[in-house]
């Protein structure tokens, strides 16, 4: 299966709204409500942001929202924040039983 | 706590075999499937393969298969990620995580260095 494809990079000033897109296809992001985000700061392992399209883990903050539509989910992270410098990676399901696909990756900029 | 805890860098040469470890604490081993992940230097996440240790059911992805060898011993709930000839295009961090429902992984290890060069 092919990564999903997501920006190389995006930016926001602090106290902006960011969104990030994953875009794939039928047979991943559209045909399931299966995508989840993980953030991963330079050298450290990633870390579930949004899980299920647009479901928040204990202790994630409410900054970070995710939605779907069609075969292309997005992240958005309100009210950035210095912290939130980070690469960012979209996941989802797969028609291929068990096997899941990672986005291409973004990284975000605080300005 | 979900623990994975992961086994140290290592530095081999071109050739040799290596066998990599991911212990699970926390949680019933035997009952969620265990990802190993492949991220390259500088370079974004790749889904190699899933292994259930419940009944060692075992999926690679099509660009990992017969490449390694993904495998897990529940009686001490952990699992195993293993190479029998390493390339220099192996060198890579490679993480194992906890998928849960085969919706999204909760929990990850550490992460693993393994550096090929002759």
């Amino acid at each position: 299966q092919s990564a999903l494809t997501q920006p190389a990079s995006v930016s926001g000033s602090p106290g902006q709204s960011i969104t990030i897109s994953c875009t794939g296809t039928s047979s991943d992001v559209g045909g399931f409500n299966y995508v989840s985000w993980y953030q991963q700061h330079p050298d450290k392992a990633p870390k579930l942001m949004i899980y299920d399209v647009s479901y928040r883990p204990s202790g994630v903050s409410s900054r970070f929202s995710g939605s779907k539509s069609g075969n292309t989910a997005s992240l958005t992270i309100s009210g950035l924040q210095a912290e939130d410098e980070a690469d960012y990676y979209c996941s989802s399901d797969t028609s291929s039983s068990t096997l899941g696909v990672f986005g291409t990756g973004t990284k975000v900029t605080v300005l | 706590e979900v623990q994975l805890v992961q086994s140290g860098a290592e530095v081999k040469k071109p050739g040799e075999s290596l066998k990599i470890s991911c212990k699970a604490s926390g949680y019933d081993f035997s009952t969620y499937w265990i990802v190993w992940v492949r991220q390259m230097p500088g370079k974004g996440l790749e889904w190699m393969g899933n292994i259930y240790p419940g009944d060692s059911d075992t999926r690679y992805s099509p660009s990992f298969q017969g490449q390694v060898t993904i495998s897990a011993d529940k009686s001490i709930s952990t699992a195993y990620l293993q190479w029998s000839s390493l390339k220099a295009s192996d060198t890579a961090i490679y993480y194992c995580a906890k998928l849960v429902s085969i919706r999204y992984f909760d929990s990850w290890g550490q992460g693993t260095l393994v550096t090929v060069s002759s």
